[in-house]
């Protein structure tokens, strides 16, 4: 079974850009997760979609944002770069919606630099 | 605020059990405890988690105390690919069920 797939693995971007990160969850699996792991703040987490409707979100600003499609892939976006925004980004994926017992997985992150 | 807490930091030597202890003092009666792992420049790997049982599957076991306060993730017979950060979460219902991450553990493997 695939895991959680990533895509792009590496990207660069300047200031002021904006970017989206694309993310195809486990077979079967309809809740999807986003993450930002930096070295000072640890992971911390965006939201999370489920049944195309987002059900949780972290204290992110509104320059982050996400949606799901229908087949459950889900993307990230992130408008009007900042150099802070320099992180890993991970994408977890789970059978169940947060509130339930069901893990989440994680796909190896997209690791979005700015200049 | 993350609401376990972990040592920064252990080292165990290849094919012991490696024992890294989990505090959570102020868990709630229906949080559970997770445990994941994550290898440089990978994502976070799903290990094992439990709600008040003990716990075991093909990678770890899961101790988890009678008052629920404290956990124990155990690697059986520990090899150097198990060298990783090991964190130690628990779903916090007031989050609504997200999963608040510390520091975690940096176990070290030695030959």
């Amino acid at each position: 079974k695939a895991g959680v797939t990533q895509t792009p693995r590496y990207l660069i971007k300047t200031r002021g850009q904006q970017v989206t990160l694309s993310c195809s969850p486990i077979s079967g699996h309809r809740s999807v997760s986003w993450y930002q792991q930096t070295p000072g703040q640890g992971l911390q987490f965006l939201f999370e979609y489920f049944s195309e409707t987002q059900r949780n979100k972290g204290n992110f600003p509104g320059r982050f944002s996400g949606r799901q499609f229908s087949n459950s892939r889900s993307e990230m976006n992130v408008s009007t770069l900042e150099l802070g925004d320099s992180a890993l980004y991970l994408c977890a994926s789970s059978l169940a919606p947060l509130g339930t017992n069901q893990p989440q997985h994680f796909g190896d992150g997209t690791r979005l630099s700015i200049l | 605020d993350a609401k376990t807490t972990q040592p920064p930091s252990m080292d165990c030597a290849e094919g012991r059990a490696a024992n890294l202890p989990c505090n959570h003092s102020t868990i709630s009666g229906n949080e559970y405890v997770y445990w994941y792992r994550q290898i440089h420049s990978q994502g976070p790997q799903y290990i094992i988690h439990g709600l008040k049982n003990n716990e075991t599957n093909e990678m770890a076991s899961l101790i988890i105390t009678e008052d629920r306060k404290s956990s124990t993730l155990i690697l059986p017979h520990a090899t150097l690919r198990d060298t990783a950060v090991y964190y130690c979460i628990v779903r916090v219902v007031e989050s609504n069920y997200q999963l608040i991450w510390g520091a975690g553990t940096k176990l070290i493997i030695k030959p």
